[in-house]
């Protein structure tokens, strides 16, 4: 079965200062990982996928994601935070032999200070 | 361009009472994907079409939830018998099909706004 943990419920971190958030996952197969990023009153919005190759992604709004295969992980940073990326993100697995059912952690809720 | 759309956004209804959730999913995309997220915590597959055709409905927690996609477009959910533990966010994702009409497991999803629905 899939998994996908995020293990801190809040990040707080100063606007300009780098943000790492975590993501640990579970998966029989090669994982196809994404994070997904939800802004007050809207629809998640995709930010970045890894599928296969580089294990540097880079995506949407200066965000990178580091796949690591033997710690099973797929964290989510940014060099430089900004106020407007205060937000919460999601971090979600599908298992590329096993169909189409996407399974998404519990959501990390990222506060960045003025 | 349009993105996804779901009806209605907001749903009150009393226990007992049946309810419809609408979703309309970015013309032309292929999947579609049916949620629940409550508050707090991420979403939960509930379902999903490719064309017409219901390819995995493991998610759905109890025979009361369907889901149909009668034309390959836009996509009803249904719940019978409401019951206050149903209420939730409900979410629609549409994904479209990669160059060339390959059907792919690694698309990213267009999410819809949500249907939050309240059982009293």
């Amino acid at each position: 079965a899939q998994s996908v943990a995020q293990p801190e419920d809040q990040v707080n971190v100063a606007e300009g200062n780098p943000l790492t958030v975590k993501c640990t996952y579970s998966v029989s197969g090669n994982p196809y990982l994404f994070w997904y990023v939800q802004y007050p009153n809207r629809g998640l919005q995709f930010l970045l996928k890894y599928i296969t190759g580089d294990n540097l992604v880079k995506g949407s709004y200066g965000f990178e994601a580091e796949f690591n295969k033997s710690q099973t992980s797929f964290h989510l940073k940014k060099p430089s935070a900004l106020v407007s990326d205060s937000a919460l993100y999601f971090c979600a697995v599908r298992d590329a032999g096993y169909g189409q059912n996407f399974v998404f952690g519990p959501g990390t809720r990222l506060s960045v200070l003025p | 361009g349009a993105g996804v759309s779901q009806s209605p956004r907001y749903k009150v209804t009393k226990r007992g009472q049946d309810v419809a959730l609408r979703c309309d999913p970015i013309s032309g995309h292929v999947s579609l994907y049916w949620y629940r997220q409550a508050l707090g915590q991420g979403p939960e597959f509930l379902t999903y079409f490719n064309y017409e055709a219901q390819q995995d409905k493991s998610g759905l927690p109890n025979d009361r939830f369907s889901a149909e996609r009668p034309e390959g477009s836009i996509s009803t959910l249904t719940i019978q018998r409401t019951e206050q533990r149903d209420s939730a966010m409900y979410r629609c994702a549409s994904s479209p099909r990669l160059a060339g009409g390959v059907l792919s497991s690694y698309n990213e999803q267009f999410f819809g706004p949500g249907t939050r629905l309240t059982v009293l």
